[in-house]
């Protein structure tokens, strides 16, 4: 079966512009994180979702960061007023929850943003 | 979650073991040991976690020292696809059986660049 699916890839954007990241999980996965990755360190935690609802957002940087997951499959990363510190690799990741699934996190190759 | 100290770099001669260690002295009892690994370009890819016994998959196998302070993991026959940073992760259990209520983030440190060469 496919994996999580990141996109797009790459996406290149201007200070102050809106954007918009899409993650497709693994199909029946209920959980699903967003983190991001600046270059040279390992990937930090944004927020996570048990279905709908965004179960710890407590990694989002500030306001202008927001996730949601409205049909509790995919998922929309949507970042305002960009600033170039913002530019990152965004990862999704997703998961099976309950007994037996261990947890396991998978990963998609990520969208890589570049704010100029 | 516990911190880990990792290694920065390590390197391997191909078809030889690599052996990565980690420690984690202030693991607590209901915290699990997971490894992940990211190779260039993609994103991280789950290897192997384990509680206090040694664990072994077809990717690798982990050896946790009997107090729990540290471990390590071994990629038998290493390839020169294993190039990849290693991330030794420690978190409470996430799953419901092990009385885990926690289905949250993984803490990522810096990692170990593993780099195998011919």
């Amino acid at each position: 079966g496919a994996g999580v699916s990141q996109t797009p890839s790459n996406k290149v954007t201007e200070k102050g512009k809106y954007v918009e990241l899409r993650c497709d999980p693994i199909s029946g996965h209920t959980a699903l994180y967003w983190y991001r990755q600046s270059l040279g360190q390992g990937p930090e935690f944004l927020i996570y979702f048990q279905g709908t609802g965004a179960a710890d957002d407590s990694g989002l940087p500030n306001d202008r960061f927001f996730a949601v997951r409205p049909e509790g499959s995919v998922s929309t990363l949507k970042i305002q007023r960009t600033e170039r510190g913002d530019s990152a690799v965004y990862l999704c990741a997703s998961s099976l929850m309950g007994a037996g699934s261990k947890n396991i996190q998978y990963f998609g190759a990520g969208t890589r943003l570049s704010v100029l | 979650d516990a911190k880990t100290t990792q290694p920065p770099s390590m390197d391997c001669a191909e078809g030889r073991a690599a052996n990565l260690p980690c420690n984690h002295s202030t693991i607590s009892g209901n915290e699990y040991v997971y490894w992940y690994r990211q190779i260039h370009s993609q994103g991280p890819q789950y290897i192997i976690h384990g509680l206090k016994n040694n664990e072994t998959n077809e990717m690798a196998s982990l050896i946790i020292t009997e107090d729990r302070k540290s471990s390590t993991l071994i990629l038998p026959h290493a390839t020169l696809r294993d190039t990849a940073v290693y991330y030794c992760i420690v978190r409470v259990a996430p799953f419901p059986e092990a009385g885990g209520t926690s289905y949250g983030k993984l803490t990522f440190g810096q990692g170990t660049i593993l780099t195998v060469h011919p």
